[in-house]
């Protein structure tokens, strides 16, 4: 599937290092998530934007700041980040109409690792 | 808070046996959804069921959603080598006005040849 992109696929990062992970999606969705995936929590909602409008921080880490300038992009800016950061994080697309949520789009994912 | 449990975890099964992964809510649920994550993969959206009861099936897939809207099950039959993966529901809530979807822990599924 192509209709939802991620830059970049790899990323190796110092601890004091600032880095920016990127989304895109092509699929027309008015929502886009954040999700981190490691061994010991396989799929964790970090944040949710709605309307490019933040409707859910699940109580993440200031060090990770997003970023949602339209509906199609989203950002996730990396900041001192520590080793036990290193997971895959994945962004995702929906269309929210209603009062329901419809299927999540994923990307590929950015596979991290802090050093 | 609301929760949604997925078991078992981790399943091992001969290549042609049947498996089943369970998902229960804490609360009432008005969707449940079902992804498939392969190996180095992303999740992949499968179905998604809404009412109470509701049986669909994909293939040798059949997801069902309990009468009280609280627990759903996937049930794969004869499985293949390309069963493999990891198995996520995803139980969508209205709470406090807002609506969420949460995701199970999963379960990953290995074949033996």
């Amino acid at each position: 599937e192509t209709g939802v992109t991620q830059t970049p696929r790899h990323l190796v990062m110092g601890m004091t290092n600032k880095k920016s992970l990127k989304c895109e999606q092509h699929l027309g969705h008015n929502a886009m998530y954040w999700y981190k995936q490691s061994a010991k929590k396989p799929l964790e909602l970090m944040f949710v934007y709605n309307f490019k409008e933040q409707t859910e921080n699940n109580s993440v880490p200031s060090r990770f700041s997003p970023e949602c300038p339209n509906s199609s992009h989203l950002f996730l800016h990396l900041h001192t980040l520590q080793p036990e950061d290193s997971a895959l994080y994945l962004c995702a697309s929906s269309w929210i109409g209603g009062s329901s949520y419809n299927e999540q789009f994923f990307g590929p994912g950015t596979r991290l690792t802090v050093l | 808070g609301q929760q949604v449990m997925q078991i078992p975890q981790y399943q091992h099964v001969q290549e042609g046996e049947d498996f089943t992964t369970y998902c229960n809510s804490s609360t009432t649920l008005s969707n449940i959804q079902w992804y498939k994550q392969r190996p180095g993969g992303h999740p992949v959206f499968l179905i998604q069921l809404v009412k109470s009861g509701e049986v669909k099936k994909q293939k040798r897939l059949t997801f069902q959603f309990g009468e009280a809207k609280k627990n759903s099950s996937l049930h794969i039959t004869a499985t293949q080598t390309t069963d493999v993966g990891t198995y996520f529901c995803a139980g969508g809530a209205s709470m406090n006005r807002d609506d969420k979807i949460i995701f199970g822990k999963g379960t990953r599924l290995h074949i033996l040849p």
